[in-house]
Parts: C-alpha cells; sequence; structure tokens
C-alpha cells in the first residue's frame, strides 16, 4: 500500500459544479497536511493547510478524518480556471519524511 | 520578495555524464528541499536540510546522488553518473522553518537523459 494515495482522475466537470477529492494516507502519526495545486509544467504551490477542525477558503473546503485516516478537498462552484492537479501532502513532525501524493487531475469544461 | 531561483531550466546529457543543479531559497528561509517529480507522478523528497544541516535523505539515491548547502543559504544537487530513469523534473524548495510550513517552489530543472 502506498504511503499517500490519491484518486488520479481525471475528473471532468462542468463550470460551476461540485467536486471532491479524497486522499488516504497510511502512517497514523501524521500531523501535517496540506492540498497543493500543480498547473501544467508549473511548479506546485500551496492550496490550503488542513487542520483537524476543517477550513475553508472562498469555495473550497478542506477536511481532515484522522480516524479513517483521509482528507479532502471539496470545490464548489468550479471554475474554468480550477483546472490543475492538485496534491496531496501529509508530514509526520517537523523533522518526518513529507509524502506527496501522485496528484488528482481536474478539468473543468464550459 | 524574491521567489526560489533554480538554474538551468532545462539540461539534457547523454547518460553516464554528470550535472549539477543550483537553487537559492527565499532568503531568511532555513530549510530546503530538493524533490524529483517524474512524469505523471507526485514530487518525491530526496533530501531536506535545515540551515546547513541534513533532516531527511532517505529517499537520495546516494550511490549517484549528491547535494550540499555548505552556508546554510543556496544548495547544489549532482547527479554522477546519469541513468535514463533520471530523467525528471527537479523541484528546489524552501520553508521558513520547518516541514509544517509552506513550502515555495522554484520552477524546477527539467532534465532529460538521452
Amino acid at each position: 500500500r502506498k504511503e499517500v494515495e490519491q484518486d488520479p482522475g481525471p475528473f471532468n466537470v462542468p463550470e460551476g459544479a461540485t467536486v471532491a477529492f479524497n486522499c488516504t494516507y497510511s502512517n497514523s502519526a501524521s500531523q501535517s497536511f496540506f492540498w497543493y495545486r500543480q498547473d501544467c509544467r508549473k511548479e506546485p504551490k500551496l492550496l490550503m493547510s488542513v487542520y483537524s477542525s476543517g477550513n475553508e477558503d472562498g469555495r473550497f473546503t478542506a477536511q481532515l478524518n484522522r480516524a479513517s485516516q483521509y482528507i479532502s478537498l471539496l470545490i464548489r462552484d468550479s471554475k474554468l480556471s480550477d483546472s490543475a492537479t492538485y496534491l496531496c501532502v501529509v508530514s509526520g513532525s517537523s523533522a518526518s519524511k513529507i509524502i506527496f501524493g501522485s496528484g488528482t487531475r481536474l478539468s473543468i469544461r464550459p | 520578495e524574491a521567489g526560489v531561483a533554480q538554474s538551468p531550466r532545462y539540461k539534457i546529457i547523454e547518460k553516464r555524464q554528470s550535472v549539477a543543479f543550483w537553487c537559492n531559497p527565499i532568503s531568511g528561509h532555513a530549510t530546503l528541499y530538493w524533490y524529483q517529480q517524474i512524469l505523471g507522478q507526485g514530487p518525491k523528497l530526496l533530501i531536506q536540510f535545515q540551515n546547513n544541516g541534513v533532516v531527511d535523505d532517505s529517499q537520495l539515491p546516494k550511490d549517484r546522488f549528491s547535494a550540499e548547502r555548505l552556508k546554510g543559504v543556496d544548495s547544489t544537487l549532482k547527479i554522477q553518473p546519469a541513468k535514463l530513469e533520471d530523467s525528471a523534473v527537479y523541484l528546489c524548495a524552501s520553508s521558513l522553518q520547518t516541514s509544517t510550513d509552506t513550502q515555495y517552489f522554484g520552477p524546477g530543472t527539467r532534465l532529460t537523459v538521452l
């Protein structure tokens, strides 16, 4: 089993739709969780951190479920500009290995 | 604020040759990371420095890869000798203190090994 697993997609949804991705992790001691966005042939950029209480930033909501060991990302009212690959990132303590998932490709169609 | 700088942006070499990549992190960032990203995959951490000490190099193929961050600022990653499977984008990132902080990535170096 991979340490961090994501559905590779691609998810192809119409503009305005709501889409959700999950990311599962195997190390129950993991402490820090993030979602990064990567556009084609560009570097990853932080989308949002994921907190135990969940967090929301505009159209984006991230949740953490420690019991089932997954994090989720929900995008509401999707825009064409949301088309990208979404990478989940998991790490333990500050000195622990950082692991990126393989990414979920999202394509928004007009 | 200047971002993470990397050079070169592109490099084409033949197998068994050597290659070196350079990274200058954001000023004041203590932690520097080198990642390898193969097409269609997520970035894989090769090595993580905090100041000029190595925090994690467990996934660095040490028989051919080496990295240094001598003065705790910029860093170089070297491959010697290169193999075909080393073709990838090499990303450098930095964060203020630890891996719990946001990582800022450079544009990457796209390496092709023929």
